[in-house]
């Protein structure tokens, strides 16, 4: 099977920078997608990564290493409206996607 | 609004009823997905469609039945469900193929309460 894992929680201050890690075990690899998820909401689509390196969209930055099965979500200038979940999810070799838990993220004043 | 619509937004049911959860996505896409999100847990898929025809089911008991009648609308049919059916319930589209290949749009999801 495949194997995703995120931290459960983190906090951070406004203004901060936050590092969302995800680490995975899946048969074979076709990409890392990130999604954020506001309680009572859709998931939405922030980043995909499926080379090695670093991919930055605004305050926003995905890096992923293939070689050690790691990728990184990077929120920067942290905003009260950046509190939500952070799914990490992972394209399987059949081009299935596995999704991790959920990373939530709470931003305090 | 994603483009991905899914009714009702929350439903409550005996484990005798018998409902429906329905999605309609305004994307154009040709595949469609069901997920099952439950609390501290990774979405688990339930079925994928993919032009119309059924090309994914995870194990998933027969009290759960989709129906795909075409590429805009997915209904989810439930019938003598169980209490730990509870869940977000999750409808996703996507292209199969093209620029943005496998980029799931997600609707807000349908909240199924068992008692």
């Amino acid at each position: 099977g495949q194997n995703i894992d995120q931290p459960t929680e983190m906090t951070a201050t406004e203004g901060a920078i936050v590092q969302i890690n995800c680490t995975y075990q899946t048969s074979g690899f076709n990409g890392l997608f990130w999604y954020q998820q506001h309680a009572g909401e859709a998931p939405t689509f922030l980043s995909y990564n499926v080379l090695d390196g670093l991919e930055e969209k605004g305050r926003f930055s995905s890096f992923l290493s293939r070689s050690k099965g790691y990728s990184y979500l990077l929120l920067k200038e942290l905003q009260m409206k950046d509190s939500a979940s952070y799914l990490c999810a992972v394209v399987s070799n059949d081009y299935k996607l596995s999704f991790g838990a959920g990373t939530t993220v709470t931003v305090r004043a | 609004e994603t483009g991905v619509t899914q009714t009702p937004r929350h439903l409550v049911m005996g484990m005798t009823n018998k409902k429906s959860l329905k999605c309609e996505q305004h994307l154009g896409h040709n595949a469609m997905y069901w997920y099952k999100q439950s609390a501290k847990k990774p979405l688990e898929l339930m079925f994928v469609y993919s032009l119309e025809e059924r090309v994914e089911n995870n194990s998933v008991p027969s009290r759960f039945s989709p129906e795909c009648p075409n590429s805009s609308h997915l209904f989810l049919h439930l019938h003598t469900l169980q209490p730990e059916d509870s869940a977000l319930y999750l409808c996703a589209s996507s292209q199969t193929s093209g620029s943005g290949a496998n980029v799931l749009t997600f609707g807000a999801g349908s909240r199924l309460t068992v008692l």
